[in-house]
């Protein structure tokens, strides 16, 4: 199974609304990265979590990380429809792979 | 910069057929990393570069596929003989330091018949 697992699958919410999506992984990391894909495009680089950073800020970017649940969260704040896209999680944990999860499909009505 | 260059970025082939696939990282960047994605199994790392060197290619499906980097600003991705199964977007992605962060490629949508 992945190393990096994100909940919910897919979320839709209302412009101006808070979207939330959690991240699960298995073994201890180096670092965590939250990566957005919109439809058709490749992946790029919303921010990085080191294993010993519990929160980091990036514009309406929030993210957390708590390694003793293993889990990391991505907060995004007062929603555009322009952050309609799927995001990844993605774990680096010291071997030779940064894994990345499923992904979570965000879809934010206008 | 202009960023990771793939091409082609759509790709329609029959079975049996050859495929190559192009990519030039960003200068300086000394990490290149082949992906694939598709909807069953997500995005998975192909193989990857230090210094044009292979460092792992355990995730290489089979021996169909193979990479190449001849130097630091040009690789390949090919596939021989290319099957119906193979069909799936591949990117490519840079980076300075290896499993920081990673810039991708457009991607090259590729449909096997």
């Amino acid at each position: 199974s992945q190393q990096g697992e994100e909940d919910p699958q897919a979320l839709s919410i209302q412009e101006g609304e808070n979207a939330t999506m959690n991240c699960s992984y298995k073994t201890s990391i180096n670092n965590l990265q939250w990566y957005r894909q919109n439809s058709g495009r490749g992946l790029v680089h919303l921010i990085l979590i080191r294993s010993n950073e519990r929160e980091k800020h990036s514009g309406r970017l929030r993210v957390t990380l708590d390694t003793s649940k293993k889990s990391s969260s991505l907060l995004i704040t007062a929603s555009r429809a322009a952050d309609t896209a799927s995001y990844f999680c993605a774990t680096h944990t010291g071997g030779f792979k940064t894994i990345f999860g499923a992904g979570t499909r965000l879809f934010v009505k206008a | 910069d202009a960023g990771v260059i793939q091409s082609p970025r759509h790709e329609v082939t029959e079975m049996g057929q050859e495929v190559t696939l192009r990519c030039k990282p960003i200068s300086g960047h000394d990490y290149l990393f082949w992906y694939r994605q598709t909807m069953m199994r997500g995005l998975e790392l192909l193989i990857y570069f230090n210094n044009n060197v292979p460092i792992d290619d355990s995730g290489m499906p089979e021996d169909r596929f193979s990479a190449k980097m001849p130097n630091a600003s040009f690789s390949t991705l090919k596939i021989q003989p290319s099957e119906p199964r193979d069909s799936a977007v591949y990117f490519c992605a840079s980076s300075l330091m290896e499993w920081e962060t990673q810039y991708f490629g457009p991607g090259t949508r590729l449909l096997v018949l």
